[in-house]
């Protein structure tokens, strides 16, 4: 079950510059695509989210770009700073009354300073 | 700010032995998760529910995994006959209503079981 891919395991960018995580998808049936951030030792915590009828969504430093036609989207992290290293998760929901999510493999991000 | 409490954070069983995981909700949320994730892979579902029944499992839950709430605070999941496989980090989750965008659902910092 590859629904959801994170094809980079790893990105390491400079304090202040821009990290871009990317994520492809194959189900068009999804609606609705969220960010989650992952400390170790600690749960996935939600970043931020788009549905499937936008093409962009900003949250402060955050955005999220979705590409419908590609089933590509990405999050947009500017200015980058260290307390951002953390594993990103991607992930995919499909219209239902049940709230199951669908992840990706996770980026782990390292912003140094 | 409301969280998931999850208990133990570390349980390491025998193979075949039965455990189980707790899991303390957000209090006004009426949707509950279980996902794991298997070290270095990434976080499955496994099951939704809502309403004291089972909403969506994925083909993960079979006959050796149930959930129940067995009272109004407690969200359980238990593992009948544990196989090395189970090993992984299991997360549960809460939201109100089921996620449809927006917030995404709160999940707590997991319980990590180690079948020996």
């Amino acid at each position: 079950d590859q629904q959801v891919k994170q094809n980079s395991p790893s990105l390491s960018v400079q304090e202040g510059r821009i990290s871009i995580l990317n994520c492809d998808y194959t189900n068009s049936m999804f609606d609705y695509f969220l960010w989650y951030k992952k400390y170790p030792a600690e749960g996935p915590t939600f970043l931020i989210s788009i549905s499937s009828i936008k093409d962009k969504n900003e949250d402060g430093r955050f955005t999220v770009f979705l590409n419908k036609s590609a089933k590509h989207l990405s999050l947009h992290i500017v200015p980058s700073q260290p307390g951002d290293s953390a594993v990103y998760f991607c992930a995919a929901s499909a219209p239902s009354n049940t709230g199951k999510l669908i992840f990706g493999q996770g980026t782990t991000l390292q912003v140094k300073p | 700010e409301p969280e998931v409490t999850q208990t133990p954070s570390h349980q390491v069983t025998q193979m075949g032995q039965e455990v189980i995981l707790r899991c303390v909700p957000i209090s006004n949320h009426l949707y509950f998760y279980w996902y794991r994730q298997i070290l270095g892979q990434k976080v499955e579902f496994l099951v939704s529910f809502y309403n004291n029944e089972i909403s969506e499992k994925s083909e993960i839950f079979d006959d050796q995994f149930s959930v129940e709430r067995p009272d109004g605070s407690n969200f359980t999941l238990k593992i009948r006959s544990t196989k090395l496989e189970d090993s992984a980090m299991y997360f549960c989750a809460s939201s109100d209503p089921p996620y449809r965008g927006g917030y995404g659902y709160t999940f707590g910092s997991g319980t990590r079981l180690t079948v020996v």
